[in-house]
């Protein structure tokens, strides 16, 4: 079964710092992979996402994630964080195979931002 | 505007007691998901539905119950025998379940039961 592990529960930055949200996936074939953003109470927001092709993503309000294989890792990064950037952050893989997609979600990890 | 509206915001029921949750979307997704959330545990698929008059268990579904009668809703009831119903809960969709696509997140639901 697909699995996805988000190791880091909460990370606090400055604002103006680089971020970097790891991300580890189980899954035997190529995976669909995602990000997610939610602000407190609220839905949750699609980032950016990986199918194929080029391994660096780039998504909204800055972020771009790198899919590695090798590592089955696909950590998600930002140059310079806002402090509208203060949210939870998911990762999550797609199965591509079967007749019924599904998404299986990892933790979550929440991203603090100091002034 | 397209999107996936869930009413109310925030319920409060007494234990033992049945309680829908709305879900409606205007995307003409054919895919509908319920998920619920509890802080530091991720999302959880209870359900989910491809088409219209069809639907399937997910990861947790003992102790809830969905219909699909039309393809732009897809409430759920937390039956009184869900032991502890009290969480966030999202409603999604996507075009289809049958290829790999992105789901559409509405704004959530906050259930709580005393």
């Amino acid at each position: 079964a697909q699995s996805v592990t988000q190791p880091d529960i909460h990370i606090t930055v400055s604002e103006g710092a680089s971020l970097e949200l790891r991300c580890n996936y189980s899954y035997g074939a190529t995976p669909y992979l995602f990000w997610y953003v939610q602000s407190p109470g609220q839905g949750l927001q699609l980032l950016l996402k990986y199918f194929s092709g080029d391994t660096l993503v780039q998504g909204i309000k800055g972020f771009e994630a790198e899919f590695k294989r090798s590592q089955s890792s696909f950590n998600l990064r930002k140059p310079s964080v806002h402090w509208s950037d203060a949210a939870e952050y998911f990762c999550a893989v797609g199965d591509s195979g079967g007749s019924n997609y599904k998404l299986t979600f990892g933790k979550g990890t929440l991203l603090t931002v100091n002034p | 505007d397209g999107g996936i509206t869930q009413s109310p915001k925030y319920l409060f029921r007494k234990e033992g007691q049945n309680v829908t949750l709305s879900c409606e979307q205007n995307l003409n997704h054919d895919a509908m998901y319920w998920y619920r959330q509890d802080p530091g545990q991720g999302l959880r698929l209870i359900y989910y539905s491809q088409i219209v008059n069809d639907f399937q268990k997910g990861d947790i579904a003992e102790g809830y119950s969905v219909s699909r009668e039309k393809k732009e809703s897809f409430p759920l009831t937390v039956t009184s025998a869900q032991k502890n119903p009290t969480a966030f809960y999202l409603c999604a969709s996507s075009p289809t379940s049958t290829t790999p696509g992105e789901q559409y997140f509405g704004p959530g639901t906050r259930l709580t039961v005393t």
